[in-house]
């Protein structure tokens, strides 16, 4: 069974940047899954994809984000992180990390809990 | 970018009872459609992918149908652990992914 715990600082100046990490255990970032996905929900609305990163590095944004985020892996950490810059009161949500089944990266099996970000001074 | 429509927005049930929920897209999608568990507090949990494929241990009392632009999720007997909320997905045409607004199930 594989376990995903995103962290990261919950509090985050506007202007500033958002880092999040999230660790996998019971697995590995090169095993469960070729991809490894951010995903946030903003209060009252649903959830929207930001991006993922494969266990080799590769990434692949969503449009509305492209210009803010980076992903990148640690495999030796069984870890993949994400940093979003110049973040506005727009980017305050629960973010959440998850894996794609093999085979797929467009749906999601495993999740992590979710970490909530708020933006403000 | 495909836009996802949940209906309704809240649907109250009593226990034992059917729930019925409806995502609509505003273009086809074809059968590239899955349906999300989410509870407050806890890890999210694929239910349903290519519109009516029950994922790994998911209960049968969870089915998904519909194609092209109109899906339903229909929970038969609502358990007290289906009180949540719902969301769709489509990954037919991307970037992006992208969800429905969701449909909160709750306590009639």
């Amino acid at each position: 069974q594989v376990h995903l715990q995103e962290s990261g600082p919950g509090l985050v100046k506007p202007s500033e940047t958002l880092s999040l990490t999230c660790t996998v255990s019971g697995g590995s970032v090169n095993s469960h899954s070729f991809y490894w996905t951010w995903i946030r929900q903003s209060p009252g609305k649903g959830p929207e994809w930001i991006g993922y990163v494969s266990y080799g590095g590769s990434t692949n944004y969503n449009p509305s984000l492209r210009s803010r985020i980076a992903m990148s892996v640690d495999t030796s950490k069984s870890q993949f992180s994400l940093k979003l810059t110049s973040v506005t009161a727009a980017d305050t949500a629960v973010y959440y990390c998850a894996s794609s089944p093999r085979g797929t990266v467009t749906l999601f099996d495993y999740w992590g809990r979710g970490a909530l970000v708020t933006v403000s001074s | 970018e495909i836009v996802m429509t949940q209906s309704p927005a809240t649907l109250s049930v009593s226990p034992g009872e059917r729930a019925t929920l409806s995502c609509g897209a505003s273009q086809s999608v074809g059968n590239n459609l899955a349906w999300y568990q989410l509870k407050p507090g806890q890890a999210p949990r694929l239910l349903i992918y290519g519109a009516s494929t029950r994922a790994t241990g998911i209960p049968a009392r969870f089915s998904g149908s519909g194609s092209g632009t109109e899906f339903t999720l229909t929970i038969s007997s609502l358990q007290s652990e289906d009180f949540a909320v719902y969301y769709c997905q489509q990954y037919y045409n991307w970037p992006p992914l992208t969800f429905g607004g969701g449909t909160k199930v709750e306590i009639k």
